[in-house]
């Protein structure tokens, strides 16, 4: 089955910038979507389509790509970024939906 | 947008369970719907999809032939069906909208126990 790998944690001091990473074998050939989840909540949209930003959402958060492997960005991170980052794609059949596994980002 | 969750609760194994997701907000018709659910302490999980009009549905391998991904149209919410239910099914099920998720019910906690 196919599976998209993510970092299980990164810490980064407030007002540096965190970069949260997922891979995968057709990364290069589907979208990736992040999603923000923090305790007790449902999660959040931050990036879709690789890198496009959903209104609302702060322009410290960014996604690039290259090649099998796509990053979040958070630049000036703040205390409230404290929270589950996941990447979500799809598999070449392009009909299942596949999550990593979650990064947890701490601000120290 | 709203999606607002019910049906949740504590089941037996083998048993069913009806999850509702009550949309407002954005023409329902449109949007492709989605299930996931997280185990306690675990990751998210992708469950299911139902396109918009309803005519294709695919499932994660797990819960493919005990679980039914619908639409109502008329009433605008996102049902899941799930029959012969058993432990590792115990999660907060969330629904979601759309091909980017981008909108997410409230969670509802099922739990699967004697």
């Amino acid at each position: 089955s196919y599976e998209l790998t993510q970092p299980p944690s990164v810490s980064v001091s407030p007002g540096q910038t965190a970069r949260v990473t997922c891979s995968g074998d057709e990364l290069a050939d589907q979208f990736v979507y992040w999603y923000q989840q923090k305790p007790g909540q449902a999660p959040i949209l931050v990036i879709f389509k690789d890198t496009q930003r959903p209104s609302g959402i702060p322009e410290r958060f960014s996604g690039s790509t290259s090649g099998t492997t796509v990053t979040l960005t958070i630049t000036e991170v703040q205390p409230e970024d404290e929270a589950d980052y996941y990447c979500l794609s799809t598999d070449s059949s392009v009909t299942f939906r596949v999550f990593g596994g979650g990064t947890r980002l701490t601000v120290l | 947008v709203h999606l607002v969750q019910s049906g949740g609760g504590v089941v037996q194994p083998g048993r069913s369970l009806r999850l509702s997701c009550a949309t407002s907000g954005f023409i329902f018709d449109n949007f492709g719907m989605h299930w996931v659910r997280q185990a306690p302490g675990k990751g998210l999980e992708w469950v299911a999809f139902v396109s918009s009009d309803s005519a294709n549905t695919y499932y994660r391998d797990s819960v493919k032939g005990r679980f039914t991904i619908s639409k109502d149209s008329s009433e605008k919410t996102l049902f899941l069906h799930m029959n012969s239910l058993r432990g590792d099914d115990t999660a907060v099920y969330f629904c979601a909208r759309g091909d980017s998720l981008d909108s997410w019910g409230q969670g509802t906690l099922v739990t699967v126990s004697s």
